[in-house]
């Protein structure tokens, strides 16, 4: 596609419950990278891929959140038992190569009852 | 750690105006990039300008340019005959070499007609 997109855009969801995150990069592109972004703050980053690689989860919070790139194109991030405080915008991004320009998809709005 | 520094939480500034966005970074990389976003209120992530620690020569596209002085890790944004389309939240970036993103926390900018 012409841009990085993601689904859903808006997601609600009751304390405990698992959520899906997806994100399809731009054709092409080997790196994908993901952000929580709090209202009013810059992104976070979360974790990122080179191909199917996971190369850094540094930023995960704790292990209810995980992170998946099976074939070196779509991802999912997954948050299990989710809490309200996980409430924020999920990003993506991609990038053609390591070290390149990295852009953004529209992000997912996680709201957590 | 690094760490990236906004400290103009809100600025303004009249259409057509010239106005510089400020952005210092804290590192002890030698190689590394820095990046200007915009996320106007659609909340999407919009690349500025993108600069190289390596070269010396400022970045510009179009009415955006920067001034980078690395020695005082400082890294501003001038934006030009400022547009109403301009108004958003800037967010100054900084990527070492393994891709991870680091972000300040932004600066909202409104352009006065």
């Amino acid at each position: 596609g012409a841009g990085v997109s993601q689904s859903p855009r808006y997601k609600v969801t009751k304390r405990g419950q698992d959520v899906a995150l997806r994100c399809d990069p731009i054709s092409g592109h080997v790196s994908l990278y993901w952000y929580r972004q709090a209202l009013g703050q810059g992104p976070e980053f979360l974790t990122y891929f080179n191909y199917e690689a996971q190369q850094d989860k540094s930023g995960l919070p704790n292990d209810r959140f995980s992170a998946e790139r099976p074939e070196g194109s779509i991802s999912t991030l997954t948050i299990q038992r989710t809490e309200q405080r996980d409430s924020a915008m999920y990003r993506c991004a991609s990038s053609l190569a390591i070290q390149e320009t990295q852009y953004f998809g529209p992000g997912t709005r996680l709201l957590v009852l | 750690a690094q760490t990236v520094t906004q400290s103009q939480p809100e600025m303004s500034v009249q259409e057509a105006e010239t106005v510089t966005l400020s952005c210092t970074y804290d590192t002890s990389e030698n190689n590394y990039y820095l990046f200007w976003y915009k996320q106007p209120p659609s909340r999407q992530m919009i690349l500025v300008i993108r600069q190289e620690a390596y070269k010396q020569q400022n970045a510009t596209e179009n009415r955006f340019s920067v001034n980078f002085q690395k020695a005082a890790k400082s890294f501003s944004l001038k934006i030009s005959d400022s547009q109403l389309g301009d108004t958003a939240m800037y967010f100054c970036a900084f990527m070492k070499h393994g891709n991870q993103f680091y972000f300040g926390t932004g600066t909202s900018l409104t352009v006065i007609p």
